[in-house]
């Protein structure tokens, strides 16, 4: 597989535990979070998303919490699955200019599920 | 990877080559991104377009160049000037570049290596 894990923080949880990846972000202009999923050597897939107006948005099992005082993101998964082992990062989206908002990734957390 | 495709998934450049990687969507989207992926760092930005026959630079675009001729396809060419090639590439699209809420859909991105 590809090594896009390396030099990342890691989490290791056990199979059926609850996990929590947290992300600090920069801007405080910023009005549009994403979190991905990177599996070794595939391109990052969508998660889930929540406006900056919003402080907490569910899916199925995952939930996100977003605190603007002190710009911070966090990703929930209830009941950990292996399949879940993955690199997870967040994104958010802030005005660039010429119409165009900006995207800016983080460096990304390696899940490790136990089985 | 959903409806976007890269190809080759491995690619290897001799010295003073330039190589052109592939990116096609079939998602009807307007907007179309390059990034590239380092072990440990964010993906960063290297070129985008929001509509055909237009493209922006973004953060890292030396070395690189791009074309958007047809909606649904945005080559990237990595030029001999690009000194350290070696990263993965990532191609995205969205519906719309400019905004708040268009979320990047990726491809399952190319491995490029400098032989």
């Amino acid at each position: 597989g590809e090594s896009v894990g390396l030099h990342l923080p890691t989490l290791s949880v056990q199979e059926g535990d609850n996990s929590i990846i947290n992300c600090a972000y920069s801007n405080s202009a910023s009005d549009y979070f994403i979190w991905y999923k990177q599996e070794s050597g595939k391109g990052p897939q969508f998660i889930i998303d929540i406006r900056s107006n919003m402080d907490k948005r569910q899916g199925q099992r995952v939930t996100v919490l977003l605190n603007k005082t002190v710009k911070h993101l966090s990703l929930q998964i209830a009941a950990t699955q292996p399949g879940d082992s993955a690199v997870y990062f967040c994104a958010e989206k802030s005005p660039w200019g010429g119409g165009y908002q900006k995207v800016t990734f983080g460096t990304g957390t390696k899940l490790q599920v136990i089985p | 990877d959903g409806g976007i495709t890269q190809s080759p998934k491995y690619l290897f450049r001799k010295e003073g080559q330039n190589v052109t990687l592939s990116c096609e969507q079939n998602l009807n989207h307007d907007a179309m991104y390059w990034y590239r992926q380092d072990p440990g760092q964010g993906l960063r930005l290297i070129y985008y377009s929001q509509i055909v026959n237009d493209f922006q630079k973004g953060d890292i675009a030396e070395g690189y160049s791009v074309s958007r001729e047809k909606k649904e396809s945005f080559p990237l060419t990595v030029t001999s000037a690009q000194k350290n090639p070696t990263a993965f590439y990532l191609c995205a699209s969205s519906t719309r570049g400019a905004g708040r809420q268009e979320t990047q859909y990726f491809g399952p991105g190319t491995r490029l290596l400098v032989l």
